[in-house]
């Protein structure tokens, strides 16, 4: 079975600029999330999805950064204008149904704002 | 707010011998997951071991075992026989068992086993 398929896997952009990330979860899987890793921590919840919908979405920059499921399986996280301190690891992860326990990572988008 | 708390940030261990990892964390919560994920340099956050809070077994995966302390909010990882495939950073995490179940985590801690 296929794993959370992320890409690009490294993103290097100049400020200002805009960038999008894609997460292709695993197949079934119908809740997925996105998390913003920053250096030497922990990652931390961007966005959750239940099929199509948002259903959390309080941590999310909205000025700035914007996400859609469409369909219900495929994600776009995208950051327009990028600053420098977005600079960090974007993941995304997976799990069958909101209630299931265990996330199933991908392996995460690394981004440099220059 | 729940909070983890990795006190470690970094950890060495010579292959073969073990080594434990330590987190605490702060709930009010009764119902919860507790987990243990591994992240090598590739940066792909893997499972390593999920602790349910209402059993009070401490949970066994091959030579990674937790040290569950429900009253002390503590949850340490042990690794046994270390090996070289064991050098990652290591993230305690937590998540309700109803309602929402984003994924708390820890600040981590760099564990290097030594050839």
């Amino acid at each position: 079975e296929a794993g959370v398929v992320q890409s690009p896997r490294y993103k290097i952009i100049e400020k200002k600029q805009p960038v999008a990330f894609w997460c292709n979860p695993i197949s079934g899987h119908n809740t997925l999330y996105w998390y913003l890793q920053n250096l030497g921590q922990g990652p931390e919840l961007l966005i959750r999805y239940e099929n199509e919908e948002a259903v959390d979405d309080s941590q999310l920059p909205k000025d700035r950064f914007s996400a859609e499921r469409l369909k219900g399986v495929d994600s776009t996280l995208k950051i327009q204008p990028a600053e420098l301190g977005d600079s960090a690891v974007y993941l995304c992860a997976s799990t069958p149904h909101l209630r299931t326990d265990t996330q199933y990572f991908g392996p995460g988008t690394r981004l440099t704002v220059l | 707010a729940q909070t983890v708390t990795q006190s470690q940030p970094e950890m060495s261990v010579q292959e073969a011998e073990t080594v434990t990892l330590s987190c605490t964390y702060d709930t009010s919560e009764n119902n919860y997951y507790l987990f243990w994920y591994k992240q090598p340099p590739s940066r792909q956050m893997i499972l390593v071991i999920r602790q349910e809070a209402y059993k009070q077994q401490n949970a066994t995966e091959n030579r990674f075992s937790v040290n569950f302390q429900k009253a002390a909010k503590s949850f340490s990882l042990k690794i046994s026989d270390s090996q070289l495939g064991d050098t990652a950073m290591y993230f305690c995490a937590f998540t309700f068992r109803t309602g929402a179940n984003n994924l708390f985590f820890g600040t981590g801690t760099r564990l290097t086993v030594i050839p």
